[in-house]
């Protein structure tokens, strides 16, 4: 079964340093997504990727939030300048369209201390 | 107002009972999906039901939706224990382009 894979699956990172979050999606999915979910709360949409540029994005993903698909396979998550209330755990999901069913990685947990 | 409200937020039954979520959204709809979350892992996809489909089954999975009540329910029947975790429900508007998570259920099933 194909997977979405995320490095790394943990974290840990001085407040104010930058971070980049990886995910290598299902290979022959067009659409890519990034997802947090802070403990204990809901799942919260970041932004939505297609054809090599941002399709719609949240009011969290501010300027500090960047993404990019360098190659032909790996899809990230930049966050520029980390505050603690950026700790939460992030997903990445692939989809073939933009209406069907949703694959999501294991995730990764940012602890911002 | 949020979309995609679900109750109970928990619930606790005994293995081998059925156990059913329900599922509430604000706007109108492309389809609506349930997602699994087992504690700290990932989402797993577990059904689609499209606005213009009332019923859908998928093994021991029901999804039932009613988009006048713009309402879904699941239903888990015959339990496990390895059923135990959080179940999501999360819309597709029409012209939209993300899922959009509802607040989840937490299952526990007990053997």
């Amino acid at each position: 079964e194909p997977e979405v894979t995320q490095t790394p699956s943990h974290q840990v990172t001085q407040m104010g340093q930058e971070v980049i979050l990886r995910c290598v999606p299902i290979s022959n999915h067009l659409y890519f997504y990034w997802y947090r979910q802070i403990l204990g709360q809901k799942v919260e949409f970041l932004v939505s990727f297609y054809n090599n540029e941002i399709s719609e994005k949240s009011e969290i993903f501010d300027d500090q939030f960047s993404v990019e698909r360098p190659d032909g396979s790996n899809f990230t998550l930049k966050i520029r300048s980390t505050k603690l209330e950026d700790s939460a755990m992030y997903f990445c999901a692939s989809s073939e369209g933009p209406t069907g069913g949703y694959t999501f990685g294991s995730g990764t947990r940012l602890t911002v201390v | 107002s949020q979309q995609g409200e679900e109750d109970p937020q928990a619930l606790s039954i005994q293995e081998g009972e059925n156990a059913t979520m329900n599922c509430s959204y604000k706007t109108s709809i492309n389809n609506l999906q349930w997602y699994r979350q087992n504690s700290g892992r990932g989402l797993v996809h577990l059904i689609l039901i499209r606005s213009n489909e009332r019923e859908k089954h998928s093994g021991r999975l029901r999804v039932t939706l009613d988009t006048s009540k713009k309402s879904s329910s699941l239903l888990i029947t015959a339990s496990r224990a390895a059923d135990t975790a959080s179940y999501f429900c999360a819309t597709i508007t029409g012209g939209g382009n993300k899922l959009t998570f509802g607040t989840g259920t937490q299952l526990k099933v007990e053997l």
